[in-house]
């Protein structure tokens, strides 16, 4: 069946760092990809998306890529801040229903 | 307004209580759905709501019991709960069912059962 695979937290970087989470997914066809992050005590927000092969995502610094080839869709994002310390979740959209990765802890250091 | 609004924010019950929990949603999505997440995992579907109407039971046990009175509102009642269902319950809503701009969800209901 269709899954998500996401790296293993938690990641705990410095701010002003360069982040990268891993995203891989297992599905046939062409399914549209997430992420989503949920901050302490709140619920999900879309963070971005993509829809199609070579889409680009980007919301907030954060950038993510179809990439069909790989079947991946890791989140990058150029320096990082203490408020971008969350959990992030990786997702695809396949037969009307999300489905998400693990999720990824990541903890930002003044 | 862009929000799905979840209500109580925290709630703690009894196993012999009666409760619900109640969700609302202004951006004329016609689909509704509540998931369950424990901490430290991702949110597991529970129900989805088209067009008011139950589309999906992720083979939930009968003391959840989901309403839509109208297009705009979600209930989840609960009764008789078990100390396991303690979780982040949440809301979310989508233009329709299965729609590829992304599911909006709520802050959540933190729910403890006691």
């Amino acid at each position: 069946g269709d899954s998500v695979t996401q790296m293993e937290g938690p990641v705990t970087l410095s701010e002003e760092a360069f982040l990268t989470i891993n995203c891989t997914y297992t599905a046939t066809g062409y399914p549209s990809l997430f992420w989503y992050v949920q901050y302490p005590g709140e619920g999900l927000q879309l963070l971005l998306k993509a829809t199609k092969a070579d889409d680009k995502g980007s919301n907030k610094g954060f950038e993510a890529t179809y990439r069909k080839e790989t079947t991946s869709f890791h989140l990058e994002k150029g320096s990082v801040q203490v408020s971008d310390s969350a959990v992030y979740f990786c997702a695809l959209l396949r037969d009307d229903k999300i489905i998400f990765g693990k999720g990824t802890r990541l903890h930002i250091l003044p | 307004d862009t929000e799905v609004t979840q209500t109580p924010k925290h709630l703690v019950m009894g196993m012999t209580n009666k409760k619900s929990l109640k969700c609302e949603q202004h951006m004329g999505h016609r689909a509704m759905y509540w998931y369950k997440q424990k901490a430290k995992k991702p949110p597991e579907l529970m129900f989805v709501y088209s067009y008011e109407k139950l589309s999906i039971n992720e083979s939930v046990p009968s003391r959840f019991s989901p309403e839509c009175p109208n297009s705009s509102l979600l209930n989840l009642h609960l009764h008789a709960l078990q100390p396991e269902d303690s979780a982040l319950y949440l809301c979310a809503s989508s233009q329709d069912y299965g729609q590829g701009g992304g599911y909006t969800f709520g802050s959540g209901t933190r729910l403890t059962v006691v």
